[in-house]
C-alpha cells in the first residue's frame, strides 16, 4: 500500500512555543490530506482537511489560528501549534487518500506539552 | 456517513481465527465497508474495503451480508501481533478525496497465548 510519512515522531516543548508537524505522501500525490488528534483511550477525531493550493477545512470547535495548516505541495502538508499549552498535548496523525481513494495514515506524532 | 456499530472488545486464541462483526444497518447503496486497525501508539493501518462483494487480501477477508447491513472481518490465523483496536467505517468511496473518515470506538482485539 501507500506509504505517508510524519516527522517528527515525537517531540516536547515549553508551553507557549510553537511546534510544526510535517506529514509527507512518499509514493503519491494527494491534493487533500487530512489531520487527526487522538486523546488517549479515545478514538480519533479530525481536526481539519488540508487542500492543496487552497484554505483547510476545519472542524467545528477547532480553532483555525492556533492549528495552522499549509499544504505547501501535492506531497506534503504541515500543522503548526502555535503558543501550544498542556492541554494540546495528544497524539496527532495525518492522512492521505491514494489515487483508488483509499486512505492511508501516518505513523502518528505524540506532542507533549510541559 | 453511516454509523457503526461494534463490539468493545473481543479476545482470540493465537493461531484462531479472528472474527469481528460490525452492524451498519443505515449503510446507503453508494458506501463503501472500510476496516482499519490501530495498533497501540501507531497510526491507523488499512486492511480491506468492500462494496457488496465479499473480499480477501494477505490480510483479512471481508464478509458482507447480502443486504449490506452488517459485515464480518476475518483474520484467519491470528497472531499477538494482531492486538489492535479494529475500525468498521462506513463511507462513500471510489474517487472523491474529499471524504475523510469517521472513526467509532472500534474492536479492542486481544490475541492471547
Amino acid at each position: 500500500g501507500a506509504v505517508v510519512s510524519q516527522h517528527p515522531s515525537w517531540v516536547i516543548c515549553k508551553s507557549g512555543t510553537s511546534v510544526k508537524i510535517e506529514c509527507r505522501s512518499l509514493d503519491f500525490q494527494a491534493t487533500t490530506m487530512f489531520w487527526y488528534r487522538q486523546f488517549p483511550k479515545q478514538s480519533l477525531m479530525l481536526m481539519a482537511t488540508s487542500n492543496e493550493g487552497s484554505k483547510a477545512t476545519y472542524e467545528q470547535g477547532v480553532e483555525k489560528d492556533k492549528f495552522l495548516i499549509n499544504h505547501a505541495s501535492l506531497t506534503l502538508s504541515t500543522l503548526t501549534v502555535t503558543s501550544a499549552h498542556p492541554e494540546d498535548s495528544s497524539f496527532y496523525i495525518c492522512s492521505a487518500p491514494d489515487t483508488v481513494d483509499t486512505q492511508y495514515f501516518g505513523p502518528g506524532t505524540r506532542l507533549t506539552v510541559l | 456517513d453511516a454509523k457503526t456499530t461494534q463490539p468493545t472488545s473481543m479476545d482470540c486464541a493465537e493461531g484462531r481465527a479472528a472474527n469481528l462483526p460490525c452492524n451498519h444497518s443505515t449503510i446507503s447503496g453508494n458506501e463503501y465497508v472500510y476496516w482499519y486497525r490501530q495498533i497501540h501508539s501507531q497510526g491507523p493501518q488499512y486492511i480491506i474495503h468492500g462494496l457488496k462483494n465479499n473480499e480477501t487480501n494477505e490480510m483479512a477477508s471481508l464478509i458482507i451480508t447480502e443486504d449490506r447491513k452488517s459485515s464480518t472481518l476475518i483474520l484467519p490465523h491470528a497472531t499477538l501481533r494482531d492486538t489492535a483496536v479494529y475500525y468498521c467505517i462506513v463511507r462513500v468511496g471510489g474517487g472523491n478525496a474529499g471524504n475523510m473518515l469517521t472513526f467509532g470506538g472500534g474492536t479492542r482485539l486481544m490475541v492471547k497465548p
